[in-house]
């Protein structure tokens, strides 16, 4: 079974520029999650997917970044216009949905893929 | 907002000696989850423990959780090179699915 993959592996642009990331999770996992981890800072969550929906964007840090998740398959996150900040390491991770009828949903184990390396200069 | 933390070490151990590092939160959690970043590489999972589970094991991987105290530890025993990496704790809280990571423990294994 192919992991979460994503593309590109690293971005070098420069300030004010417009950078799409792109991320495909394992076949069958509606749920699709965008995390980020800038210089010498925690692993931040950004938002989370349930098939094509955004059922939690309460982590983007503003609206320079639109996530997008056509179709429910794979996702794009754009950055636009890129700024020195947003610099760090952009992972994707996608899980399953529990089964029909549970009463609670909840969290699962989460797969990471290996992150998009940005620099903006 | 709930967090992991990591006990903010370096650990650099010989080889087939053991390694533990720990790890706080701050709220109520459905789960705690380990994760393993090689040098330039993604986050590989380890090993989830669910909150009404104090200790589970994996490998040469030991996982409890201390719910009354907030805390986890990550026991690795019989480490070898190939363990050399960042590890981080991660925890969701009950109906959330963001996962809270930690800053991340360095464990250097030397041969």
């Amino acid at each position: 079974e192919a992991g979460v993959t994503q593309f590109p592996s690293h971005s070098v642009i420069e300030k004010g520029q417009t950078v799409t990331l792109r991320c495909d999770p394992i076949s069958g996992h509606d749920n699709l999650y965008w995390y980020r981890r800038v210089m010498g800072k925690e692993i931040k969550f950004l938002l989370h997917f349930v098939k094509e929906s955004k059922q939690d964007e309460s982590g983007m840090p503003n609206n320079r970044f639109l996530a997008e998740r056509t179709g429910g398959t794979y996702s794009t996150l754009k950055v636009q216009p890129a700024e020195l900040e947003d610099s760090g390491v952009y992972f994707c991770a996608s899980s399953p949905s529990p089964g029909q009828g549970a009463a609670v949903f909840l969290a699962d184990e989460q797969f990471f893929g290996p992150g998009t390396r940005l620099l903006v200069l | 907002s709930q967090q992991g933390e990591e006990d903010p070490q370096a650990l650099s151990i010989q080889e087939g000696e053991n390694a533990t590092m720990n790890c706080s939160y701050k709220t109520s959690i459905n789960n705690l989850q380990w994760y393993r970043q090689n040098s330039g590489r993604g986050l590989v999972h380890l090993i989830l423990i669910r909150s009404n589970e104090r200790e589970k094991h994996s490998g040469r991987l030991r996982v409890t959780l201390d719910t009354s105290k907030k805390s986890s530890s990550l026991l690795i025993t019989a480490s070898r090179a190939a363990d050399t990496a960042s590890y981080f704790c991660a925890t969701d809280a009950y109906g959330n699915n963001r996962l809270a990571f930690g800053k991340g423990n360095q464990v250097v294994v030397i041969p």
